[in-house]
């Protein structure tokens, strides 16, 4: 039972770069959703999804895309990174929406030069 | 926007000693749970309270919850080096929304 699990740990992109960010969960969890975290901002949801097929936007969705194909994985693809994109990443995933628990993953730090 | 304020936003204790953090909120709540984030980790969940219960413990943790002053406390007893770590508050109802953090250091 691997719980949350992201990929890649560390990136570094160039302005203008897309990327995928990986999530993956096996707990059956139909709730997950990211979040990113800056320095004296705390955590601040970007987009997040209550099931597959179905997904909505958080706080900061701008510049970000998401898709829920499965129950388990939610990947966030960032279209053309900027620096302001520089920030760590983290997946979270629980069994309803804000009513449980939240599981994270470790988190990717992304650097965008 | 962040729903939760923490307070103080650093704290800084000898072993053995208590840690009492508290959290603010703007609107209602159908939970509120507190998270600790090691340093360069993921955050760990460490309890919930819902907003029908006014106390609750697990192990060394104890929080309350005032939803008349729309506030809640954690008090970490007898802290170790271990404890120290960065501390969110987050509440519900629907999507999680995190306050800013506080960071915990506890000197062997």
């Amino acid at each position: 039972n691997a719980g949350v699990t992201q990929t890649p740990k560390f990136q570094v992109l160039k302005t203008g770069q897309s990327m995928t960010l990986q999530c993956a969960q096996d707990m059956n969890h139909e709730y997950m959703s990211w979040y990113r975290q800056d320095p004296g901002m705390g955590l601040r949801l970007i987009h997040y999804s209550v099931g597959a097929g179905i997904t909505d936007q958080g706080e900061v969705p701008n510049g970000y895309n998401v898709s829920r194909s499965t129950t388990e994985d939610f990947p966030l693809r960032l279209l053309s990174a900027a620096p302001s994109q520089t920030s760590v990443y983290f997946c979270a995933s629980s069994y309803s929406n804000g009513g449980t628990e939240a599981f994270f993953g470790q988190g990717t730090r992304l650097t965008v030069v | 926007s962040q729903q939760g304020e923490e307070d103080p936003q650093a704290l800084s204790i000898q072993e053995g000693e208590n840690a009492t953090m508290n959290c603010s909120y703007k609107t209602s709540i159908n939970n509120l749970q507190w998270y600790r984030q090691n340093s360069g980790r993921g955050l760990v969940h460490l309890i919930l309270i819902r907003s029908n219960e006014r106390e609750k413990h697990s192990g060394r943790l104890r929080v309350t919850l005032d939803t008349s002053k729309k506030s809640s406390s954690l008090l970490i007893t007898a802290s170790r080096a271990a404890d120290t770590a960065s501390y969110f508050c987050a509440t519900s109802p629907g999507k999680l929304v995190f306050g800013k953090g506080m960071k915990l250091t506890v000197n062997p």
